[in-house]
């Protein structure tokens, strides 16, 4: 069965720092999705930044990036330049190409700090 | 454009009672979904319509019943509320699903039931 882990259930930065979100997930399929959605106070769930399993180039949105590693399943995100509108949830998401089902994380709780 | 919209935002039930949650999207989308979340978890996929016409059950279907009306809306009921179902609901859409593409799912600003 395919999981999305994300071992680290809090993080904190320091204002205009940068800090990076870890997530590993398990599949056997070749072809996949993987995303990394915000989800501040608000509870509304936006989507941050893609990647495509067949991409060998990392994805990058602005001050967010991420590091796909696809022999060792990590797909980590790199939020530089933190700033304050940063604090909420991430989660890491997978999807197969097979599949319509979209396989979230634990998530993430970061907060910015002034 | 409003996207996704979601109604009600917030609803309380008392156990064995009965409500449908609604949900609409105004950006043509082939394929909807229904989502909980539940604290220090992430979303999980309840029932999907990959288009109008069709459901199909995801992970955690058990208590729950789906109508995609039409293309645009698609309505999830609990006939029989328990406390279990307390949670947070998200409705989602998608253009639909080609293989190959990394179709995006946008999700409503979700509505939180609490079964007492």
């Amino acid at each position: 069965a395919q999981t999305v882990t994300q071992s680290q259930p809090e993080m904190s930065v320091q204002e205009a720092e940068t800090v990076t979100l870890s997530c590993t997930y398990d599949t056997s399929e070749n072809n996949y999705y993987l995303f990394w959605y915000k989800q501040p106070p608000s509870r509304q769930m936006i989507l941050v930044i893609r990647q495509e399993a067949y991409k060998q180039q990392n994805a990058t949105e602005n001050r967010f990036s991420v590091n796909f590693q696809k022999a060792a399943k990590s797909f980590s995100l790199k939020i530089s330049d933190s700033q304050l509108g940063d604090t909420a949830m991430y989660f890491c998401a997978f999807r197969e190409d097979s599949s319509y089902k979209l396989i979230f994380g634990s998530g993430t709780r970061l907060l910015v700090r002034p | 454009n409003a996207g996704v919209t979601q109604t009600p935002k917030f609803q309380v039930l008392k156990t064995g009672q009965s409500m449908t949650l609604q949900c609409a999207q105004d950006m043509n989308h082939n394929s909807m979904y229904w989502y909980r979340q539940d604290p220090g978890m992430g979303l999980r996929l309840i029932y999907y319509s990959a288009s109008e016409g069709t459901t199909d059950k995801g992970e955690v279907p058990n208590g729950y019943n789906v109508s995609r009306l039409n293309k645009r809306e698609f309505s999830l009921r609990l006939e029989s509320a328990a406390p279990s179902q307390t949670s947070v609901y998200f409705c989602a859409s998608s253009e639909g699903y080609t293989s190959g593409d990394s179709y995006e799912q946008y999700f409503g600003p979700g509505t939180r039931l609490t079964v007492t």
